[in-house]
This record gives structure tokens, sequence and C-alpha cells, in this order.
């Protein structure tokens, strides 16, 4: 069983405040992706990284993938009171009957105070 | 607009009732997703369709769940004899042939009291 492994589960920090959201795997994913969502809505995505060492870049946030591809993190610089919400990440799987079926990590519940 | 409608948004029901929910893509998605989501946690993969095909279901749908894509358009979820561990959010998502990313509809919260 692939599983993803995501922390902090919660993150309440100050406006201006930079942070981290880690997700790890027990094995490769074919990529992996990271969602946002507000309450009472589904997941919006946000990127998806493929190649192992990928860099991405959407404004103030930044994504990485492990060399290996069993490990991303979400960097936020200079968090902003809409950034609040639910952080998740996803793998994708790769072939068979299981193919873009998504996996996803528990979640991280960030608030941003003013 | 993430091209994905769900109805109805909201559902209260009692326990040992049947509810359905209806996915409706905007346009023409060959694999159409349904996962449940418990407040506070991720997503949890229940079924998937490719076209009219039905190709996986995962473990946590038990035989009073039921699913459809009769044209390979639009999907049903069906929950006969509801419980109160079926509250949860239900969510239908969509990809295009070629990727693996997916696009969520605003999904329906389902109350079992």
């Amino acid at each position: 069983t692939q599983l993803l492994e995501q922390s902090p589960q919660f993150l309440s920090i100050q406006e201006g405040e930079n942070l981290t959201v880690y997700c790890n795997s027990s094995s490769v994913f074919s990529s992996l992706q990271w969602y946002r969502q507000e309450p009472g809505e589904g997941p919006v995505l946000l990127v998806t990284v493929v190649t192992g060492g990928e860099v991405k870049k959407l404004k103030r946030l930044t994504f990485q993938f492990g060399d290996a591809r069993k490990d991303s993190s979400l960097h936020i610089t200079a968090a902003q009171t809409g950034d609040t919400g639910l952080y998740l990440c996803a793998g994708a799987h790769a072939g068979g009957t299981s193919y873009g079926k998504l996996t996803f990590g528990q979640g991280t519940i960030l608030t941003v105070h003013p | 607009d993430t091209g994905v409608s769900q109805n109805p948004r909201h559902k209260i029901t009692k326990r040992g009732q049947n509810v359905t929910f209806r996915c409706d893509p905007i346009s023409e998605h060959n694999r159409l997703y349904w996962y449940r989501q418990t407040l506070g946690q991720g997503p949890e993969f229940l079924t998937y369709f490719q076209n009219e095909a039905q190709l996986e279901k995962s473990r946590l749908l038990s035989d009073r769940f039921s699913a459809e894509r009769p044209k390979g358009s639009f999907s049903t979820l069906e929950i006969q004899r509801t419980e109160q561990g079926d509250s949860a959010m239900y969510l239908c998502a969509l990809t295009t042939p070629d990727s693996s990313e997916q696009f969520f509809g605003p999904g329906t919260r389902l109350t079992v009291l």
C-alpha cells in the first residue's frame, strides 16, 4: 500500500511569516500534486511535479520534489490571510487499472492570523 | 470553475434511508473519480470510471454503495441504508485523457442523523 505522510497537520502563524509543509511517501508515484481546499469546496490543483529534483514557483509558493521522487515540500513566503486553508499533497498512480488514481496525504490546516 | 458540478450540495438524511448524488462534467472527460472526505482529512479514493466502465473499487466501497456512469458522461453514487459513519463530503473529479491532474467538483456534504 502506497502511503503519503504530510506534516505538520496544523499550522498557525502570523501574517508575513514563512512556512513549509512536508509530504513524504513510502514509495514512488508517477507524479505528485499539491492542492488547496477551502471549507465547503473541492480541492483546487496548485501544481504538479514529475521529475526528481524539480522546483516550481507559483508567486509566493515554492514546490520541491525530492531527487528520489518520494518526498515533496511546499514553502510559502510572507504568508497572507488569504493563504488560509487545507493544503493537500497527492500521489498519482502510474499504471494498470489504478492509472491516475490519487492517494492523498492527511492534509495540513494552515491558519494565517492578521 | 472546474467544469464539474455536483448535486445536491448538501444532503441531510435519517439513518437507514437511501441517497443518490450526481456528478455532471461540463465537457467530455474520459476518467471520472469519486472520493470521500471526512472533516480535516484528505480525500480517500472510492471508485473510478473510464468512459462507462467502472475499473476499480476501493475496499471502502461496501455493498451498500453503488456507482454508475451509464453514458460515459454524468455519474451517480448511491448509498443504501445509510449509516452515521457515511457522513462525509463526497467529491467527484475528472481528468483529461493524457493527464493525472484532477479537477474536482464542489462536493456533496452528506449528514446522516
